[in-house]
């Protein structure tokens, strides 16, 4: 059984500020971690993706992620916020087994002050 | 864009009605799946597709719902006798190949239930 743990439901930080998003997984197979954001009313786009390369994960608009497997973690950072970063952010894992379906976790709500 | 149209995008029903979903990836014979969001919630996996076969379902997936993908490209979703909690977002995915590939989302429909 897999789940995805999203520490604070809502994150506000101010603009230029670092943005630290957690996530905690737990897999009983070595996972493929990815965290999605979702603006309103649409739907997911992939941030990035970890599937057993790097442990620090490279993404798009200045994200970045690292797997950290002792600590069953893939937190999500950006050296400096954006308003136009405020979304809600999905952290998912997969399991590597047949169907590759995901599991995400409850999600976080970033908000960012001007 | 992620390569995934749904229709509609918005459903407003009656409780008791049917109602059905359709989701057109770009591209056809892969993966294809669907998920369910409900108010400030994380996607959950409802089904998913090898071409034209469904391979898997859901708990979630009750005798109500029903999906099918002919020929192994668009797919439909049909609720039978809708419930106030059907109310969420259906969303679609197309995964492409490899199971490290990238699920892409569509925009996903939202269903209401009066």
């Amino acid at each position: 059984a897999q789940s995805v743990t999203q520490l604070g439901s809502h994150v506000s930080v101010s603009e230029g500020a670092l943005v630290l998003l957690r996530c905690n997984y737990s897999s009983s197979v070595p996972p493929y971690l990815f965290w999605y954001v979702q603006y309103p009313n649409q739907g997911l786009q992939l941030l990035l993706k970890y599937t057993s390369a790097a442990t620090l994960v490279k993404g798009i608009n200045g994200f970045e992620a690292e797997f950290k497997k002792s600590e069953t973690s893939f937190h999500l950072t950006k050296p400096s916020a954006h308003m136009s970063d405020a979304a809600e952010y999905f952290c998912a894992v997969s399991g590597r087994r047949a169907g590759n379906m995901l599991t995400f976790g409850g999600g976080t709500r970033l908000m960012v002050k001007p | 864009d992620t390569g995934v149209s749904q229709n509609p995008r918005h459903k407003i029903t009656k409780r008791g009605q049917n109602v059905t979903f359709r989701c057109d990836p770009i591209s056809e014979h892969n993966r294809l799946y669907w998920y369910r969001q409900t108010l400030g919630q994380g996607p959950e996996f409802l089904t998913y597709f090898q071409n034209e076969a469904q391979l898997e379902k859901s708990r979630l997936l009750s005798d109500r719902f029903s999906a099918e993908r002919p020929k192994g490209s668009f797919s439909t979703l049909e609720i039978q006798r809708t419930e106030q909690g059907d109310s969420a977002m259906y969303l679609c995915a197309r995964q492409d190949g490899a199971s490290t590939d990238t699920q892409y989302f569509g925009p996903g429909t939202r269903l209401t239930v009066l």
